[in-house]
Parts: structure tokens; C-alpha cells; sequence
């Protein structure tokens, strides 16, 4: 089976902290996504990577940055955490080789409360 | 960009049918999925359309009309643990990406 571990399902911090949310995956797959989910908008994608040492912004990056050292590791980096960013985190993973369906396969999320 | 539409909320009852609508409007349409979300949890893949067409697993349909921008998903004999939101997202051609919609809370009543 497919595991995709967040490293924490729940955090507090303050206005204007660094935060970091860590996600690894165990079946060498080469996509890698965050998305953040709230209450009537749904997923929303903010930063995606094809490939070690690679990222791409998604539809909302502002605020975020993200680290791919290792091909199995993801990291969602928030320079200054501002209240606007309490939120569920969602990391997932994919691969697309011969007929599979691309799915992403998520994560049990980071809930980040921001004070 | 993507326009994904599906309804906020459903209601049906333990042991029935119940169809749950998306309408997308995109270019270079790709695959269109169905994911499962209970109350804190992950999503969890239901089902992928990219033709045409009704595709069954088990009690879970799901059916694509790329001409039409439209996809159901069916649930038939309902269960009190199939209460969850459903996601219906979409893939373009050339990216990897899912876009989503905003989710159909299903209640199962007994």
C-alpha cells in the first residue's frame, strides 16, 4: 500500500512564526502536491514538484514556499504564519507510468492553527 | 482555468440510490476523478473516467460525458458509513494536477 505520512496532524503557532510541514512518501513516486482545504472552498493547490529539486507554484502560493531535496520528501514551508493560513494542509503523491490513472494518493493531513 | 461545479449537500436514506452530479467547463480535459472524504480524514480514490461512458466498481458507478462537461457518480444499496463528502476533480492534458470542486456532503438516515 501507498503511504504518504505527514509529520504532524495538528499544530498551533503564533502570528509571524516559520513553520514547516513535512511529508514523505514510501513508493518512489515522482509527483509530489500540497493543497490546503477549508469549509466551502474546498481543495485549493498551492505548490506541486515533478521532480527532485524541482516545484511549480499552483493556484494559490502566496504566502508558502516549498522545499524537494529527496525524491521521497516534500516540505511546505510558511516564512511568516499569518492567521489567514489556519487551514488543513493535505500532502499527496502520484505517479503516471504505462495505463495507472495518475491518482493522487493523500496523506491524513496537518490541521494549522495559527494565533 | 478549470470550473468544477457539484451540489453542496445530499440527503438520502439507508439502502437507496443516490446520484451525485459535477459540471466542469475546461480545455484539454484529461480524467476526471472521484475521491471519498469521512469527517478528518484523507481522501481516498473512488473511481477515474477519461472516455466516455459508465465505469462500475462494486456499488459505486461513475459516468463521464466529455461533449457535455458532466460526470456522475451513483452509489446504489446506501449505508449509514457512506455519509462523507464526495470530491469530483479534474485533470488537464499535459499536468499532473488535480483541480477540485468544492465537495457534496452525502447524509445516509436510516
Amino acid at each position: 500500500d501507498v503511504k504518504v505520512t505527514q509529520s504532524s496532524r495538528y499544530l498551533v503557532k503564533r502570528t509571524g512564526e516559520k513553520v514547516f510541514l513535512e511529508c514523505v512518501q514510501d513508493m518512489d513516486h515522482e509527483n509530489m502536491f500540497w493543497y490546503r482545504q477549508d469549509p466551502g472552498l474546498g481543495l485549493r493547490l498551492i505548490y506541486f514538484s515533478y521532480d527532485v529539486k524541482m516545484k511549480e507554484k499552483g493556484d494559490i502560493p502566496e504566502g508558502y514556499s516549498v522545499s524537494r531535496e529527496k525524491k521521497e520528501r516534500f516540505s511546505l514551508i510558511l516564512e511568516s504564519a499569518s492567521t489567514n493560513q489556519t487551514s488543513m494542509y493535505l500532502c499527496a503523491s502520484s505517479f503516471e507510468r504505462g495505463t495507472n490513472t495518475g491518482e493522487l494518493f493523500f496523506g491524513e493531513g496537518s490541521r494549522l492553527t495559527v494565533l | 482555468g478549470q470550473n468544477i461545479d457539484q451540489p453542496t449537500e445530499m440527503t438520502a436514506t439507508e439502502g437507496a440510490i443516490v446520484q451525485i452530479n459535477c459540471t466542469y467547463q475546461t480545455s484539454g480535459f484529461n480524467g476526471l476523478f472521484w475521491y471519498q472524504q469521512h469527517a478528518g480524514e484523507a481522501p481516498t480514490f473512488l473511481s477515474y473516467n477519461v472516455l466516455d461512458g459508465l465505469e462500475e466498481k462494486g456499488r459505486f458507478s461513475s459516468f463521464l460525458s466529455r461533449s457535455k462537461g458532466y460526470s456522475y457518480l451513483l452509489l446504489k444499496e446506501l449505508q449509514m458509513k457512506d455519509s462523507a463528502s464526495y470530491l469530483c476533480a479534474v485533470r488537464v492534458s499535459g499536468y499532473s494536477t488535480l483541480t477540485f470542486g468544492k465537495g457534496t456532503m452525502l447524509l445516509v438516515s436510516p
